[in-house]
């Protein structure tokens, strides 16, 4: 079936170091993919999609490129903030699934000052 | 973007009791409605699909009659978690979509329920 694979979490920063999360996928087809914050707290926001292969999503100085090839969609950001502080989520949803979500396991983020 | 709310933020109840979250899209009107499950530092697991005014497609290893879910309206659907059991506490999480299938889904805040 269907998976999303993230890495191993927790990961911690320095504020305004360089930020990858990668994620890896298990689907046939097209799958559509997501990237999903959850602040402290509250529920999950979508951060950034992509839709078709080579496609990029981008948001709020983040970024991540739909690659086929290596059925990856792995999370950058140039320079984190103490905001950014959360959990990313790498989820999929199957072409012929409508809009299902499969999630990863969640990678915890913390930016120090 | 979009809002939804959820309803409690926290329960806490008996063992043997029901419990009822509802989910709520506050600025659409959200024909599916999902409802996802997550226990700590772990991811969600989708439990249910509703769609507005049909019966709920629950995921393999659901039970249905333990945890019912009503979409009676296009902004309110409920989840009610019937004789809970300690088990049962975890964080609860909805999720409600527009018309197409392509549009994105809005998230609840959740709602955490304790199960003494």
């Amino acid at each position: 079936g269907d998976s999303v694979t993230q890495m191993e979490g927790p990961v911690t920063l320095s504020e305004e170091a360089f930020l990858t999360i990668n994620c890896t996928y298990t689907a046939t087809g097209y799958p559509s993919l997501f990237w999903y914050v959850q602040y402290p707290g509250e529920g999950l926001q979508l951060l950034l999609k992509a839709t078709k292969a080579d496609d990029k999503g981008s948001n709020k100085g983040f970024e991540a490129t739909y690659r086929k090839e290596t059925t990856s969609f792995h999370l950058e950001k140039g320079s984190v903030q103490v905001s950014d502080s959360a959990v990313y989520f790498c989820a999929l949803s199957p072409e012929t699934s409508g809009s299902r979500l499969t999630f990863g396991e969640g990678t915890q983020l913390t930016v120090n000052p | 973007g979009a809002v939804v709310s959820q309803h409690p933020s926290r329960v806490i109840c008996k063992s043997g009791t029901s419990v009822k979250i509802e989910c709520r899209s506050l600025d659409f009107q959200a024909t599916t409605m999902f409802w996802y499950r997550q226990f700590p530092k772990q991811s969600l697991m989708l439990m249910a699909t509703s769609n507005e005014g049909s019966k709920a497609t629950y995921e393999q290893g659901v039970e249905k009659d333990k945890f019912l879910i009503n979409h009676a309206s296009l902004t309110l659907s409920t989840l009610t978690v019937t004789s809970a059991h300690p088990e049962d506490s975890s964080f609860y999480i909805c999720s409600a979509r527009g018309w197409s299938y392509t549009d994105t889904q809005y998230f609840g805040p959740g709602t955490r329920l304790t199960v003494l």
